[in-house]
């Protein structure tokens, strides 16, 4: 198993957009529609934002959003906002009843 | 809505076992799946392995021979356990719920530092 390949950081200033990409292989991104993305926080218990590719929990706002091309995924923040400072990492199922994440980004607010 | 609690030695000497627990509250252990993680200092979130609430498990291929999970219906938590332990198992662990692929519900994490 090894890790999604995600950018190490991204930033937008309040109110652009930022799309944080996942790459991994046809084991795992490519060959199953389960995959989230997770905000996290030190110290906080981390939070589902995206999952199934590009569904919103109930109280995710709408500027999440999530989709999938081949073996990337990837998350947008649309409308950037203070509070979305974070570690973004994603998460796909990988067959077998087994699941990898993704190397990290840092998400900054400008 | 559920809350989960982790908590653990904090310090574990090389070689030792590592023993973890996850207190549920707001809910029953027997009601969920439950997975564990951990994320190394730096590092992303590594998927340490699955416990379903019939007591089924799947481990991470590379921590297969040295982890055991359980769950403990009379108090309500479950229960982790990494043998062998070197520096490279220093990391946050975190318990979590697992709902038809997603981890929906996370705790805090606990903090675990092996180190003589």
């Amino acid at each position: 198993q090894s890790a999604l390949t995600q950018p190490p950081s991204a930033s937008g200033s309040p109110g652009q957009s930022v799309t944080i990409s996942c790459t991994g292989t046809s084991s795992d991104v490519g060959g199953y529609k389960y995959v989230s993305w997770y905000q996290f926080h030190p110290g906080k218990a981390p939070k589902v934002m995206i999952y199934e590719v590009s569904k919103r929990p109930s109280g995710v706002p709408d500027r999440f959003s999530g989709s999938k091309s081949g073996n990337t995924a990837s998350l947008t923040v649309s409308g950037l906002q203070a509070e979305d400072e974070g570690d973004y990492y994603c998460s796909s199922y990988a067959g077998g009843n087994t699941y990898v994440f993704g190397t990290g980004t840092k998400v900054t607010v400008l | 809505q559920v809350q989960l609690q982790e908590s653990g030695p904090g310090l574990v000497k090389p070689s030792e076992t590592l023993s973890l627990t996850c207190t549920v509250s707001g809910g029953s252990i027997s009601s969920f799946d439950w997975t564990w993680i951990r994320q190394p200092p730096e590092k992303g979130p590594e998927w340490i392995g699955h416990i379903g609430r019939k007591g089924n498990t799947n481990f991470n291929p590379a921590l297969k021979s040295r982890v055991t999970m359980s769950l403990d219906t009379s108090k309500n938590h479950l229960s982790l356990i990494l043998n062998s332990v070197t520096a490279a198992d220093t990391a946050v662990y975190f318990c979590a719920t697992d709902y038809n692929y997603v981890l929906d519900v996370w705790g805090q994490g606990t903090t675990v530092t092996v180190s003589s």
